[in-house]
């Protein structure tokens, strides 16, 4: 295992409210990633970082905000919860075997906003 | 923006049966990576291609890289129930910013 743990693993929440889900990981890499799954899109990179306080938006970021302040973790927020943000969050890893190295993903977040 | 495009979407097999599923980008890959998901985890890299008509084997599994890096393959042969899963194709980009297909999810029944 890559070392990678995400929390909650599950979460309803309701329209509205803000919502925070964690990646922690023990490998100490330098690039972090949250993706969300949602059935006929695949994965969509939402955020990333390359380093503690280094973040860029991705794809989808819209309504999504993210902190680094540890090596070990990266937070994701969504400030104030939409039924569109009902998906499955994945966190990733980049390994450090160069420019062509896989991407080490957790386990995953289902989050329902009611 | 690069599309992958994944086909066949589900694709439902018995035991010992081969497949092909393929993977089609709207531009040139920079590097081409397999991934298997399972139900309740994340995706698992199964194998990076990088050369434009590269092969590569694992186990039952042929990777294949088309010459012009724009699409890629990927066969198993004689499938088991332990093959189920979502294969996804995607294109590493800059800072590991990857792009993913929607993926093919496979069922191989006993």
């Amino acid at each position: 295992d890559a070392g990678i743990t995400q929390s909650p693993r599950h979460k309803v929440t309701e329209t509205g409210t803000p919502v925070t889900l964690r990646c922690h990981q023990t490998e100490n890499h330098r690039y972090m990633y949250w993706y969300r799954q949602d059935p006929g899109h695949g994965l969509r990179l939402i955020h990333y970082s390359y380093g503690v306080k280094d973040t860029d938006k991705g794809e989808v970021s819209d309504g999504y905000s993210v902190s680094r302040s540890k090596t070990e973790d990266f937070l994701l927020t969504l400030e104030s919860a939409t039924s569109s943000q009902t998906s499955v969050y994945f966190c990733a890893i980049r390994g450090t075997g160069g420019s062509n190295s896989p991407l080490h993903f957790g386990n995953g977040t289902r989050l329902t906003v009611t | 923006t690069q599309l992958l495009e994944q086909s066949p979407q589900f694709l439902s097999i018995q035991e010992g049966e081969n497949l092909t599923v393929y993977c089609n980008s709207s531009s040139v890959f920079s590097s081409l990576q397999w991934y298997r998901q399972e139900p309740g985890e994340g995706p698992v890299l199964l194998v990076t291609v990088v050369t434009g008509g590269e092969v590569k084997k694992l186990k039952r599994l042929t990777f294949q890289f088309g010459d012009a890096r724009k699409d890629s393959s990927l066969h198993i042969t004689a499938a088991q129930p332990g093959d189920t899963g979502l294969y996804l194709c995607a294109d590493l980009g800059n800072a590991g910013k990857s792009t993913f297909g929607d993926g093919t999810t496979l069922t191989v029944k006993p």
